[in-house]
């Protein structure tokens, strides 16, 4: 298996542009993440949906952020209007059912000018 | 509230040595644990993941041990080679029968050749 895909690797955007995050979970894998890391705040869960249903969005900054799962292979995390703040890595993870192992994405390093 | 402590915050070996990096969770009704290996720049790889019924998880030269008990987990790397120089980073599920992970910030290893 390719494991969890990402795109885009990296995204430079202007402060107030749209930004669309992607990822594809491994195949078969019934839950999916996505998670922000930044040096102040570390890891933290952003948002996850099992089977395409999203459970916990608590973790959503604002709602600048949405996320959606449209079937089992995909999801986006959006970003509408970025903001400076909103610079960091963005990982998406699937995990075969909740509470199972995740395994993690490359990435995508996100920088808002 | 869950909250998951790395101590130290980084660390410097020989090559060849024996090493232990720690754990520390305050909520010990956990449903497992997992360690994460993170190099620079890129995603995270999961290293063990440890059940709560479990006492130890072993990959290789990896050994991962639980004390819920004490709220702590220990990732014991033997026979440490430069390769090994990583942020190492342990989460553990919260609320516990849920897939949201709470990270600890990591220790970042460094092995000297």
């Amino acid at each position: 298996d390719a494991g969890v895909i990402q795109s885009p690797r990296h995204e430079v955007t202007e402060m107030g542009q749209e930004v669309t995050l992607r990822c594809k979970p491994i195949s078969g894998h019934n839950s999916l993440f996505w998670y922000r890391q930044t040096m102040m705040r570390g890891l933290e869960l952003l948002i996850y949906f099992n089977n395409n249903v999203p459970i916990d969005d608590s973790g959503m900054p604002e709602d600048r952020f949405s996320a959606k799962m449209p079937n089992a292979s995909f999801s986006t995390l959006k970003i509408q209007p970025s903001e400076p703040r909103d610079s960091a890595v963005y990982f998406c993870a699937s995990s075969l059912v909740m509470g199972h192992e995740q395994y993690f994405g490359p990435g995508t390093r996100l920088t808002v000018t | 509230k869950q909250e998951v402590t790395q101590i130290p915050a980084a660390l410097s070996v020989p090559e060849g040595e024996n090493l232990v990096l720690n754990c520390s969770f305050t909520d010990s009704a956990i449903y497992n644990l997992q360690w994460f290996r993170q190099d620079p720049g890129k995603g995270l790889t999961s290293l063990l993941l440890i059940q709560s019924s479990q006492r130890e998880q072993t990959s290789g030269r990896l050994n991962a041990s639980l004390d819920k008990s004490s709220g702590r987990s220990t990732l014991y790397i033997a026979a440490s080679q430069p390769g090994d120089s990583a942020t190492y980073l342990c989460a553990v599920p919260f609320p516990s029968n849920t897939g949201k992970l709470i990270f600890g910030q990591g220790t970042t290893l460094q092995v000297k050749p």
